[in-house]
């Protein structure tokens, strides 16, 4: 079993709808990224949370500490978003990474 | 500013031989973290530098894998007599704070082993 399980696997969805990638990790963190892998391969950091929720124009994180889950949201989607979508959870002990296998979102016009 | 910049973008080896992969982070950041994406795969955690302290070098995959950073500044990530396996993108990322700053990744190197 995974340390971090992402869900779902791919997501095609239309420009406009709202979008949900979940995310749940079986170890102890002291933090969860998301990160974002565009097609030609860069990773940009999207969130760090440790808590509660935070949000950046039309995205969202949330996290439930209690539950070990974490959620992304997209509002509005567009086309441009299209990506690989990752979680990946810091250990709380040491500094190991571990990586879900990624969300492939495709918005389609 | 500048970001996180890696050398060479690509690299073909083969099988047997060594390869180093270099890492210039961003100024001023303290950590710097090497990651492995092999294809149809995800990321994978290799070694972790804090400043000038012992590197954490837990994902490292095998004796074959070292890294070492430089004057806190520059790293290299050498795989000894390489092998078909180790054909991945490697990616470095470094943060301001340890392990509460945001990650910035570079653009990775693709290496494939002949």
């Amino acid at each position: 079993k995974n340390e971090v399980e992402q869900s779902p696997q791919n997501l095609t969805a239309q420009e406009g709808e709202f979008i949900t990638i979940n995310c749940s990790y079986s170890v102890g963190i002291s933090a969860l990224h998301w990160l974002q892998q565009h097609p030609g391969g860069g990773i940009v950091s999207l969130f760090m949370l440790s808590s509660g929720k935070k949000k950046h124009g039309r995205l969202i994180a949330t996290i439930n500490i209690q539950e070990k889950h974490s959620s992304l949201h997209i509002t509005a989607s567009h086309p441009r978003d299209s990506a690989v979508y990752i979680c990946a959870a810091r250990k709380n002990t040491g500094n190991q990474f571990y990586f879900g296998t990624g969300t492939s979102l495709t918005v389609i016009p | 500013g500048a970001g996180v910049s890696q050398s060479p973008s690509n690299k073909v080896t083969e099988k047997g031989k060594d390869v180093e992969l270099r890492c210039d982070p961003i100024s001023g950041h303290t950590a710097l973290y090497w990651y492995r994406q092999s294809l149809g795969q995800g990321l994978e955690f290799l070694i972790y530098f804090q400043g000038n302290s012992a590197p954490d070098k837990s994902g490292l995959p095998s004796d074959r894998f070292s890294a070492e950073r430089t004057g806190g500044s520059v790293s290299t990530l050498t795989i000894q007599r390489t092998q078909q396996e180790d054909s991945a993108v490697y990616l470095c990322a470094s943060s301001l704070l340890r392990g509460r700053g945001e990650q910035y990744f570079g653009p990775g190197t693709r290496l494939t082993v002949t």
